[in-house]
């Protein structure tokens, strides 16, 4: 079945650094989605990507999907405390919406 | 407006018992998903119910089972109840099936199930 990978599992940056994190999928994606999860709390959606090669920026967060709809970034430009959190991409391949393990991002101040 | 509303936020059982969760979708919304939530892992999908029918379904065993009720709230129950069991249960609503395209989640707060 379809499979979602997203790396890395974990990162710890200082504020101010860059940190990326990337989602692989074993099947084409119609689209691919974000969501963010605050400790302790739920996963809110971020952000939908549709179309081979798009990019869309919100602030300092760039998401990008890839050429071949089987992978997508997402970058956040100089870190910020408020940043916390777990980052889950999930692909929508046929009818099904499979999410990432997701990525654990820990903001050093 | 309100958003998506779950209950009970949390629970503990014991093996072997039965267990019913709620959902109440955000308002303008039709369509409940019910997702799993281990500790460090991301949501995994066990069924999407629309118009008060089970739409699909993930890997899950029939222990588990729903129903959606014609205000669009949901309710997912848990029968014999597994140790493994113990998550983080997420309620997502959205306007239209997964079929219908690219429809956006909103998730509840979830209901803390542990099994002893």
């Amino acid at each position: 079945g379809q499979q979602v990978m997203q790396i890395p599992q974990y990162q710890h940056v200082q504020e101010g650094e860059d940190f990326t994190t990337y989602c692989n999928s074993s099947t084409t994606l119609s689209n691919i989605q974000w969501y963010k999860q605050r400790p302790g709390g739920h996963p809110v959606f971020l952000i939908q990507l549709v179309k081979s090669g798009e990019v869309k920026k919100q602030k300092r967060l760039t998401f990008q999907f890839g050429e071949a709809k089987k992978n997508s970034s997402l970058h956040i430009t100089a870190t910020q405390t408020t940043d916390v959190g777990t980052y889950f991409c999930a692909g929508r391949g046929g009818n099904k919406l499979v999410f990432g393990a997701g990525t654990i991002l820990r903001v050093k101040s | 407006d309100a958003g998506v509303t779950q209950s009970p936020t949390h629970l503990i059982k014991t093996r072997g018992q039965q267990v019913t969760l709620r959902c109440s979708p955000k308002s303008g919304h039709d369509t409940v998903s019910w997702y799993q939530q281990a500790l460090g892992q991301g949501p995994q999908f066990i069924f999407q119910y629309y118009e008060e029918e089970e739409r699909q379904r993930g890997n899950f065993p029939d222990r588990f089972s729903g129903h959606q009720f014609p205000n669009y709230s949901s309710e997912l129950n848990v029968n014999a109840l597994l140790l493994g069991d113990s998550a983080l249960y997420l309620c997502a609503s959205s306007l239209g099936s997964l079929s219908s395209g690219a429809n956006v989640l909103t998730f509840g707060a979830g209901s803390r199930l542990t099994v002893l």
